[in-house]
């Protein structure tokens, strides 16, 4: 399985960006990254993923690395709303195994008024 | 759309009582899963069904958990006996299929405090 590593925490001020990175060196080629982040006392939310290209949705930005050996998602303009822990996850998967979405530690964001 | 809904909310029970949690996945959602967090740490996989079939329970602790999905529909996990250990926070996820890019959807869990 390909591991992640994440800063435990990070901060950043209101309305400002927030660049929270992940580093996936052993990750292979048909393994995926996806974010997700869990706000207290809720269950996990999915933000967004990718595989090799840059991605974008409503939520959030992921910048992969051309190597793919690590990635950087991006709040555009954080709000307190998105303090939280963010979980970077690389997804096994092939071979009619369970695509089993495997969870760290995280980093908890706290986003500053 | 309705969330993944599970009860009871809170729960909290003495050292070898059993204890039950139930979850009702998205409707239409094939897979179900379920995940212990413990505090300060990120969630860990249980069990995962796909319809009513068992995909994974490798991580169950199968001398005191069970868990099942009768007609592929909602779930139940129990744990008989409790242990101080198994206080956790138990959620249910649901995906619409069993694919490497489907999306979990979670509900927002049963916290167990065993005494």
């Amino acid at each position: 399985d390909a591991k992640t590593t994440q800063p435990p925490s990070m901060d950043c001020a209101e309305g400002r960006a927030a660049n929270l990175p992940c580093n996936h060196s052993t990750i292979s080629g048909n393994e995926y990254v996806y974010w997700y982040r869990q706000i207290h006392s809720q269950g996990p939310q999915y933000i967004i993923h990718g595989l090799k290209n840059n991605e974008t949705n409503e939520m959030a930005s992921l910048i992969i690395t051309e190597d793919r050996k690590s990635s950087t998602l991006i709040l555009p303009h954080a709000t307190l709303r998105d303090t939280a822990v963010y979980y970077c996850i690389v997804r096994v998967g092939g071979g009619g195994s369970n695509y089993k979405l495997t969870f760290g530690k995280g980093t908890l964001l706290t986003v500053n008024p | 759309e309705a969330g993944v809904a599970q009860s009871p909310r809170y729960k909290i029970i003495e050292k070898r009582q059993s204890v039950a949690f139930w979850c009702n996945p998205i409707s239409g959602h094939a897979t179900l899963y379920w995940y212990q967090q413990i505090l300060g740490q990120g969630p860990k996989l249980l069990i995962q069904f796909q319809n009513n079939g068992v995909v994974d329970d490798s991580q169950l602790p199968k001398d005191r958990f069970s868990a099942e999905r009768l007609k592929g529909v909602d779930s139940t996990l129990k744990i008989q006996p409790a242990k101080l250990e198994d206080s956790a926070v138990y959620l249910c996820a649901s995906s619409l299929s069993f694919t490497l890019e489907e999306k979990l959807f979670f509900g927002s869990g049963t916290q167990l405090s065993v005494l």
